[in-house]
């Protein structure tokens, strides 16, 4: 049972850029959540789909956008990239009817903005 | 205002010590819940222990066991015997219901270092 994967492992960009992020969540789970960790500090959550719709937002400005696919994959887009958007990028998914929402990660995408 | 604080940035342990790692938390919601996550070098955040706010008993998994104490709004994560592969970061989360849907708040976490 393969679990979340995320593509790619590591990215470097210039600023002003757009970055897209990917994430394939673990097998029976329909709700993808995204978080962006800076270094030294711990995650903070992005947003979160299910249904192929945005169900919940952190405090991310617009630059930030998300999208579901009926496959319950998941897309994060970043446009005109900052200094400050370097970071690891995670990717959670959880079972929505699940006991107590556990969510489970994948590797995360380091984002380098040069 | 800080949801949840973990006051410890880094620990060193001697191997095969047990250890408590700090969490405390705020939240006016009466049906909350609290999990603790490890964070190795590699990145991957994973999953150790949950524990409700109405659980009456406190969690256990295998080696890692949370000592919660509602009134003090602490949860505590405490690892017996800890070993070297347990050297990674910690964080402690806390599920908050928010809008419509549940949010995942998270500490700052806490660096353990394992010393052989």
């Amino acid at each position: 049972d393969a679990g979340v994967t995320q593509s790619p492992t590591h990215l470097i960009k210039t600023r002003g850029q757009q970055v897209t992020l990917r994430c394939s969540p673990k097998s029976g789970h329909d709700t993808v959540s995204w978080y962006q960790q800076a270094l030294g500090q711990g995650p903070q959550f992005i947003f979160q789909y299910y249904e192929e719709e945005e169900r919940q937002r952190g405090n991310f400005p617009d630059r930030f956008s998300g999208h579901q696919f009926p496959n319950y994959s998941s897309e994060l887009n970043v446009n005109a990239l900052l200094l400050g958007d370097s970071a690891l990028y995670l990717c959670a998914s959880s079972w929505t009817s699940g006991s107590y929402n556990e969510q489970f990660f994948g590797p995360g995408t380091r984002l380098t903005v040069l | 205002a800080q949801k949840i604080t973990q006051t410890q940035p880094g620990m060193f342990v001697q191997e095969k010590e047990a250890v408590t790692l700090d969490c405390t938390y705020d939240t006016s919601d009466p049906s909350y819940g609290l999990f603790w996550y490890k964070q190795p070098s590699s990145g991957e955040m994973i999953f150790l222990i949950y524990q409700g706010s109405y659980d009456q008993q406190n969690a256990t998994e295998g080696r890692y066991s949370l000592n919660f104490q509602k009134a003090r709004k602490s949860a505590n994560l405490v690892i017996s015997a800890s070993q070297l592969g347990d050297s990674a970061m910690y964080f402690c989360a806390m599920r908050e219901y928010r809008g419509s849907n549940y949010q995942l708040i998270w500490g700052a976490g806490t660096k353990l270092i394992i010393k052989p």
